[in-house]
């Protein structure tokens, strides 16, 4: 079936640092692919999304490339702040079902 | 623009007691509907779903249950909760293009003593 896999957490980086955090999925045809971010004690809030192959999503200076050849969607920011404190979720969409498959979350902590 | 209400948003029960959680979406119509539940520290676990009134898709057996009796209404319920049921409960909603961004309430917290 479906799957999204994400690198274990929790990363702990230093304000300004560059960050990278790895998705990888398995699915059959073409699913969305979405990064999602939860904030202590929220719902889950949209980062950035891209629908088809070679997409590049962003948003608040996050981006990430949907990447069919290595079914990969890496979430990337250049300099993280201390108010990108959060879980993030890889998620994708398959079409054709209703489900939406969500990775374990990566907890990211900046420090000041 | 559409909007997702839970509520309560914090809920504290004993074991054994019966449970409702509601969820409505403003400004839409006709929208895909999903429960989920977030453990301490873990990832979404997809309870149930539903395309339409009164059509629901159950994930994973257990004690829980959930109805749609409005187009834009989704509750969750149990007759008896178990300690188990503890956790973060999320509904969320989207459109019925697999490209469609799905969109999540603000939560409700249940501690079950």
């Amino acid at each position: 079936g479906d799957s999204v896999t994400q690198m274990e957490g929790p990363v702990t980086l230093s304000e300004e640092a560059f960050l990278t955090i790895n998705c990888t999925y398995t699915a059959t045809g073409y699913p969305s692919l979405f990064w999602y971010v939860q904030y202590p004690g929220e719902g889950l809030q949209l980062l950035l999304k891209a629908t088809k192959a070679d997409d590049k999503g962003s948003n608040k200076g996050f981006e990430a490339t949907y990447r069919k050849e290595t079914t990969s969607f890496h979430l990337e920011k250049g300099s993280v702040q201390v108010s990108d404190s959060a879980v993030y979720f890889c998620a994708l969409s398959a079409s054709g079902t209703y489900k939406y498959i969500f990775g374990t979350g990566t907890r990211l902590k900046v420090l000041a | 623009s559409q909007t997702i209400h839970q509520w309560p948003a914090t809920l504290v029960q004993p074991v054994g007691s019966p449970l409702s959680l509601e969820c409505t979406v403003e400004g839409t119509s006709n929208p895909n509907l999903y429960w989920y539940r977030q453990a301490a520290g873990r990832g979404l676990q997809l309870l149930f779903y539903s395309v339409g009134i009164g059509q629901i898709s159950s994930e994973v057996p257990q004690n829980l249950s959930a109805s749609r009796p409005q187009d834009r209404q989704f509750i969750l319920s149990s007759k008896k909760l178990l300690l188990s049921d503890s956790g973060f409960y999320l509904c969320a909603w989207n459109g019925y293009q697999s490209t469609d961004t799905q969109y999540f309430g603000p939560g409700t917290r249940l501690t079950v003593l």
